[in-house]
């Protein structure tokens, strides 16, 4: 069974803070794709980022960028320089890779919630 | 850019009633999706679509749900004898071939009295 905790319930930062978000997944797949959506208070789902299983390589978009560490099974989530707008609940989400649809198993979410 | 649209984006109706709630993926897309989030909970997985038969579906879609595509845009769940506990907001999201991100629809908020 596939399983992701995210810790953090609820984060409060000042507006330009840098600030991170934690991921932790636990699965028996060696292929899968782990992906962070965010939830505004308006109540979509908007895809942030996917990362493949094979593929370690941390990147930066934007101010956005995740540490994606297979050894310590972990994706975590940073804003850099966040903004009142990034005030969402951020979700981490995993998926396997079958042919059965690759069903996503989604943590419990971090509120964000940037103070101008 | 193209969307997940769902509707109605709200629904109330009392319980042992029947409701449908519709969704029209994007036009490019094989694979559909329901979720559903209970108030200030996680997104829990319900079903999955593909050729025209359920892939997957968890243990929460039970003999009440049902899924169908009807044509050849719209995918419907439909609750037989809706619960109290029912009450959540349900995602329709679509996926394409050999792509691995499925994008998601706005919700549609139930609300079961």
């Amino acid at each position: 069974a596939q399983k992701v905790t995210q810790a953090q319930t609820e984060i409060s930062v000042v507006e330009k803070e840098d600030v991170t978000l934690d991921c932790v997944y636990e699965t028996r797949d060696t292929t899968y794709y782990l992906f962070w959506y965010k939830q505004p208070p308006s109540g979509e789902l908007v895809f942030l980022i996917r990362r493949n299983s094979f593929d370690e390589q941390n990147e930066i978009s934007g101010r956005y960028s995740w540490n994606f560490q297979k050894s310590t099974s972990s994706f975590n989530f940073t804003i850099t320089a966040s903004q009142v707008v990034d005030s969402a609940v951020y979700f981490c989400a995993l998926s396997r890779l079958n042919n059965a649809g690759n069903m996503l198993t989604f943590g419990g979410g971090t509120r964000l919630m940037v103070k101008p | 850019e193209p969307e997940v649209t769902q509707t109605p984006s709200h629904q109330v109706t009392q319980m042992g009633q029947e409701v449908i709630l519709r969704c029209v993926p994007i036009s490019n897309h094989l694979y559909f999706y329901w979720y559903r989030q209970i108030l200030g909970q996680k997104v829990e997985f319900l079903v999955s679509f593909y050729n025209n038969e359920i892939s997957e579906k968890s243990e929460i879609f039970d003999d009440q749900f049902s899924v169908e595509r009807p044509d050849g845009s719209n995918f419907t769940l439909k609750i037989r004898s809706t619960k109290l506990e029912d009450s959540a907001m349900y995602f329709c999201a679509s996926k394409a071939q050999l792509q691995e991100t499925q994008y998601f629809g706005p919700g549609t908020r139930l609300l079961v009295l």
